[in-house]
């Protein structure tokens, strides 16, 4: 079955910097990968998702770039703030329920 | 706008005692999952549904049960709650792509 791994598992960056999580999937039938926000006490939010037809999206400071060749996609905040301190979670899924990365808490210091 | 909701935000039952964890969503959709979130283990998928009345084994199934007697609603049992089972669990309900979490209800068995 899909195995997805993401690094790093925390992440500290000043505010304005920018910050990038990266995952790998194992499944070469994966074609959907959606990353999530989760703030404290709360479920967690999709925030951007990227399909298997294209190379990279872009929504504002948030972006997700995706190589197939490499089984890897990546999420990049721009111009962090602190309200962006939150845990995130990629995912990657075929026809099958989406298995998630473990997660990677960013804090965002101002 | 999307809308998961479960039926209680915070729950403490004792060991042995039947639980129910309610999930509700009002998009239409086919498919609905519940997982549980632990510290440094990410999201485990516990049981999933495609259609009414149908429902599958995730990740973790042990020691639960589920019910999908209608469309828009998916209950999670714990037939006889163990500590082991303190968790927080998340209710999501899925068309094709985008998935959408509930707010989630943390479960302490004592």
């Amino acid at each position: 079955g899909e195995n997805v791994e993401q690094h790093p598992s925390t992440l500290s960056v000043q505010e304005g910097d920018s910050a990038v999580i990266k995952c790998t999937y194992s499944d070469s039938a994966s074609n959907y990968f959606p990353w999530y926000k989760q703030e404290l006490g709360k479920g967690p939010q999709l925030i951007i998702d990227i399909r298997s037809n294209v190379g990279e999206k872009k929504d504002q400071r948030i972006a997700v770039t995706l190589n197939k060749t490499a089984k890897h996609f990546s999420l990049h905040i721009t111009e962090t703030q602190p309200e962006d301190s939150a845990v995130y979670f990629c995912a990657a899924s075929g026809n099958t329920p989406l298995v998630f990365g473990k997660g990677t808490r960013l804090s965002v210091i101002a | 706008d999307v809308k998961v909701t479960q039926s209680s935000r915070y729950l403490v039952k004792r060991t042995g005692e039947k639980v129910f964890l309610e999930c509700v969503q009002d998009m239409d959709h086919e498919n609905m999952f519940w997982y549980r979130q632990d510290p440094g283990l990410g999201l485990r998928l516990i049981y999933f549904s495609y259609d009414v009345k149908m429902k599958e084994k995730g990740d973790i199934p042990e020691g639960y049960s589920v019910s999908r007697e209608k469309k828009e609603r998916f209950s999670l049992i714990l037939e006889s709650a163990s500590t082991n089972q303190t968790s927080m669990y998340l209710c999501a309900s899925r068309k094709t792509y985008e998935q959408y979490f509930g707010p989630g209800t943390r479960l302490t068995v004592t």
